[in-house]
């Protein structure tokens, strides 16, 4: 069975422009959420999706961040525009149900540089 | 605020010896706690829980203490292997489906 995906692995790109990250959870899995790490500081929550519908987006910084889920199957990250402070690792989770009672596997994260 | 504290960046020991991982937490409402093994260029993975109605559990090598009126956990590998060299997250939840992480602790168990 496959793991969860994350694409690109990696993305450099200059503040202002637009970068859009995909992720691919495990068939089947319902719940999907997205967190950042920030070089050395804590993997931080931004949001949860339940099949297609936004359960929290308690975590997202501000509205230059869109997070989508069409369809309920892959989510895209969306930062519009890219500022400094946006660099860091974004990692994509999914679980069967809620993470409280069933494991979260996580992908390998895509690298986001902002220079 | 960061609601999860590793205070040790990083941690070395060696092979065959106890590695013992530190965590504290600010908020009491805390109830379930996870610790994550992250290698290089991958995603964190999932180790060991423990609920606060228990303040051990054991799982093979790896053991998770919570102690609830320090609000503190801590993970014991024993004994250490080389293939343990990771960073270690720990992670805490309350009622709401969101895990709150720490910084991470980098372990390296030396030959």
């Amino acid at each position: 069975e496959a793991g969860v995906t994350q694409f690109p692995s990696h993305s450099v790109i200059e503040k202002g422009q637009t970068v859009t990250l995909r992720c691919d959870p495990i068939s089947g899995h319902d719940n999907l959420y997205w967190y950042r790490r920030v070089m050395g500081k804590e993997i931080k929550f931004l949001l949860h999706f339940v099949k297609e519908s936004k359960q929290d987006e308690s975590g997202m910084p501000n509205n230059r961040f869109l997070a989508e889920r069409t369809g309920g199957t892959y989510s895209t990250l969306k930062v519009q525009p890219a500022e400094l402070e946006d660099s860091g690792v974004y990692f994509c989770a999914s679980s069967q149900g809620p993470i409280r009672s069933y494991e979260q596997y996580f992908g390998p994260g895509t690298r986001l540089t902002v220079t | 605020d960061q609601q999860v504290k590793q205070n040790s960046p990083s941690l070395s020991v060696q092979e065959g010896r106890i590695s013992i991982l530190n965590c504290d937490y600010t908020n009491s409402m805390f109830d379930y706690f996870l610790w994550y093994k992250k290698y290089p260029a991958e995603g964190p993975t999932f180790l060991i829980s423990i609920s606060s109605i228990k303040d051990k559990n054991e799982d093979g090598r790896f053991t998770v203490f919570l102690n609830k009126s320090a609000k503190h956990l801590s993970l014991h590998i024993v004994p250490s292997q080389p293939g343990d060299s990771a960073v270690y997250f720990c992670a805490a939840s309350a009622k709401a489906d969101q895990f709150y992480f720490g910084t991470g602790t980098s372990l390296t168990v030396i030959p």
